[in-house]
């Protein structure tokens, strides 16, 4: 079953702007992390928050964690058409499995 | 190192048929996932092997699939006999535990007539 849920299902936005999606999740976690699939392509990590920290940022990606609320946010700023793919939250309990949301379809427009 | 090494690439098969796919995780990597993706379904974890052992296969849907890991450097998820609504990606994926990113690999479309 899947522990994240992403939010929009799918976003479409101008080259240049920012694309923000959201994560929720439903049990304790040990950390959050965030994979980006490409079409007919592999998942490749993003970044990995852990339960104790905030905020995280790598390059043009910030990563929000609230686990009050058991949510994340995933910020790209100034995306390209490059950043056109699927956004994965997965959730790394204390199992050593990582859960999977169904994805958030990203499409930059030029 | 090269990453996740996944074959076949691309499977077609008929209805009975065995199908097996395989795997090479990044050498170190401790821990082994098998996952299956699908527009119904979304990404679901098959089963993960921890130092060659299956530590835990509730994800793998019934006893038509077997998944081994002989050696540290290999593993295969079998489907025997195949049916239809086996027709998926098959992501082989590793990493060194817990708390830490998991490689894909470029996975394997199996499309079962």
């Amino acid at each position: 079953s899947q522990q994240g849920e992403e939010d929009p299902q799918a976003l479409s936005i101008q080259e240049g702007e920012n694309a923000t999606m959201n994560c929720s999740y439903k049990t304790s976690i040990n950390n959050l992390q965030w994979y980006r699939q490409n079409s007919g392509r592999g998942l490749v990590h993003l970044i990995l928050i852990r339960s104790n920290e905030r905020e995280k940022h790598s390059g043009r990606l910030r990563v929000t964690l609230d686990t009050s609320k058991k949510s994340s946010s995933l910020l790209i700023t100034a995306s390209r058409a490059a950043d056109t793919a699927s956004y994965f939250c997965a959730t790394d309990g204390n199992d050593y499995k990582l859960s999977f949301g169904a994805g958030t379809t990203v499409t930059v427009r030029a | 190192d090269a990453g996740v090494i996944q074959s076949p690439r691309h499977e077609v098969t008929e209805m009975g048929q065995e199908v097996t796919l395989r795997c090479k995780p990044i050498s170190g990597h401790d821990y082994l996932f098998w996952y299956r993706q699908t527009m119904m379904r979304g990404l679901e974890l098959l089963i993960y092997f921890n130092n060659n052992v299956p530590i835990d296969d509730s994800g793998m849907p019934e006893d038509r699939f077997s998944a081994k890991m002989p050696n540290a450097s290999f593993s295969t998820l079998k489907i025997q006999p195949s049916e239809p609504r086996d027709s998926a990606v098959y992501f082989c994926a590793s990493n060194e535990g817990s708390g830490h990113e998991q490689f894909f690999g470029p996975g394997t479309r199996l499309t079962v007539l």
